[in-house]
């Protein structure tokens, strides 16, 4: 069955970077887009972007510009978000899921990585 | 582009219906059927529900329903049960990305 699991909790100071896995078991890891959406405390989900593992192609909402970055380790099915210069803004629960139908929809949903951003 | 607009909490009892709206522009929920709702329990990955407005994934009941009128979505779930109480979200996929609905806290009296 379709598997998304995550790296474990992340605590950074402000300013630095912080690089969390999603690692995908179950299924071709190049046939489907990866999403990551992040949920900041008592708040909803924010879309952050998606990543193509097949083409490496990615797209990224305008607020995340400039500071994420994704990729894909096709070798271990293994998808990455970093993202930098963090602030206490950025402490969130970031969860990356495998879409359906292309990239629209996010069906299969690892179990979330809390990122603390705490000086 | 804006977060789609939903209510904030909604309430019912079981075996009632509820609507959940969720509300958008010409320039996304009214111009495409990309639409989808996610289910959310406290501590827990969001799930599922709905997408192409409509549709439900293999395993979801058919108590939940999508539909969309003009720049309006809506989620209908029939019979609501004690396990129906979570957060909802909608979401529109347009212009190559995503954007959420605020969420909606559904309580089951």
């Amino acid at each position: 069955q379709v598997q998304v699991v995550q790296s474990g909790a992340e605590v950074k100071k402000p300013g630095a970077s912080v690089k969390v896995s999603c690692e995908a078991s179950g299924y071709t890891f190049t046939d489907y887009y990866i999403h990551w959406v992040r949920q900041a405390p008592g708040q909803g989900l924010q879309w952050m972007g998606w990543i193509n593992p097949n083409s490496g192609a990615t797209n990224f909402a305008q607020k995340f510009q400039g500071r994420v970055t994704m990729t894909g380790d096709t070798s271990i099915s293994t998808a990455f978000m970093e993202l930098s210069r963090l602030t206490s803004d950025d402490t969130a629960v970031y969860y990356c899921a495998r879409a359906v139908a292309g990239p629209k929809y996010l069906q299969h949903w690892g179990q979330g990585t809390v990122v603390i951003v705490s000086s | 582009q804006s977060a789609l607009t939903q209510p904030a909490s909604v309430s019912g009892s079981p075996g009632q219906s509820i609507t959940i709206s969720c509300t958008g522009t010409r320039s996304d929920v009214g111009s495409y059927n990309f639409v989808s709702w996610y289910q959310q329990h406290p501590g827990k990955a969001p799930k599922l529900m709905i997408y192409d407005v409509s549709k439900r994934p293999s395993g979801v009941s058919n108590r939940f329903s999508g539909s969309k009128s003009g720049n309006t979505a809506s989620l209908t779930i029939s019979g609501l049960r004690a396990e129906d109480e979570a957060d909802y979200y909608c979401c529109s996929y347009v212009g190559g990305g995503g954007v959420f609905g605020g969420g909606t806290k559904l309580t089951v009296l």
